[in-house]
């Protein structure tokens, strides 16, 4: 698979490999957190959420991974396919509203 | 099907001139939210409101302003006070106390 140590903006990966996707959040309070995945010209969608009470969570081909001590959250998506290209933004709520991440774009090769 | 709607999908209009983008819900949702996106860039909070015929400001509120007079709607103005209002404009919904956001599928603005 593929990844990324730190955030970086793009990331291309090989159709069925693995891809991780890495964000860096900076709320210390926040206790709730989101992966979204925007395709283009379109609304971000739901994919993923765990809470800080948990350092894992998986969902069909997903899994969420959560370390509070350096504040790092990372989506891993297996066996990457041509429909996972778009935009992956993660999430953390603050004060009843929710701050996005940067967002990395994915881009599945064939 | 309940949703959110945002229309138009492209809007254009010529610098200086106030504009006013829809923003609708069938959710029974009571939180909604305006985000902005550009390229490049992460989403960030313009205006939300928690309940009807209330709402606050987010991180980039100058040039905007908002209404929320039904439950259901949540429009957004862009007045010719926002310096560079050429955007993606999404809408989101929430229940309350609820992080699960439904979104909009945006409304592209250009000013020229």
């Amino acid at each position: 698979g593929e990844s990324v140590g730190l955030h970086l903006p793009t990331l291309s990966v090989q159709e069925g490999d693995n891809s991780i996707i890495n964000c860096a959040y900076s709320n210390s309070a926040s206790d709730y957190f989101i992966w979204y995945k925007q395709e283009s010209g379109k609304g971000p969608q739901f994919i993923i959420d765990i809470r800080s009470n948990m350092d894992k969570r998986q969902g069909q081909r997903v899994t969420v991974l959560l370390n509070k001590t350096v504040k790092h959250l990372s989506l891993q998506i297996a066996a990457t396919q041509p429909g996972d290209s778009a935009v992956y933004f993660c999430a953390e709520n603050n004060d009843y509203k929710l701050s996005f991440g940067a967002g990395t774009t994915v881009t599945v090769r064939a | 099907d309940g949703g959110i709607t945002q229309s138009p999908k492209y809007l254009f209009r010529k610098e200086g001139q106030n504009v006013t983008l829809s923003c609708e819900q069938n959710l029974n949702h009571d939180a909604m939210y305006w985000y902005r996106q550009d390229p490049g860039q992460g989403l960030r909070l313009i205006y939300y409101s928690q309940i009807v015929n209330d709402f606050q400001k987010g991180d980039i509120a100058e040039g905007y302003s908002v209404s929320r007079e039904k439950k259901e709607s949540f429009p957004l103005t862009v007045t010719s006070a926002q310096k560079n209002p050429t955007a993606f404009y999404l809408c989101a919904s929430s229940r309350q106390g609820s992080y699960g956001y439904t979104f909009g599928s945006g409304t592209r603005l250009t000013v020229v």
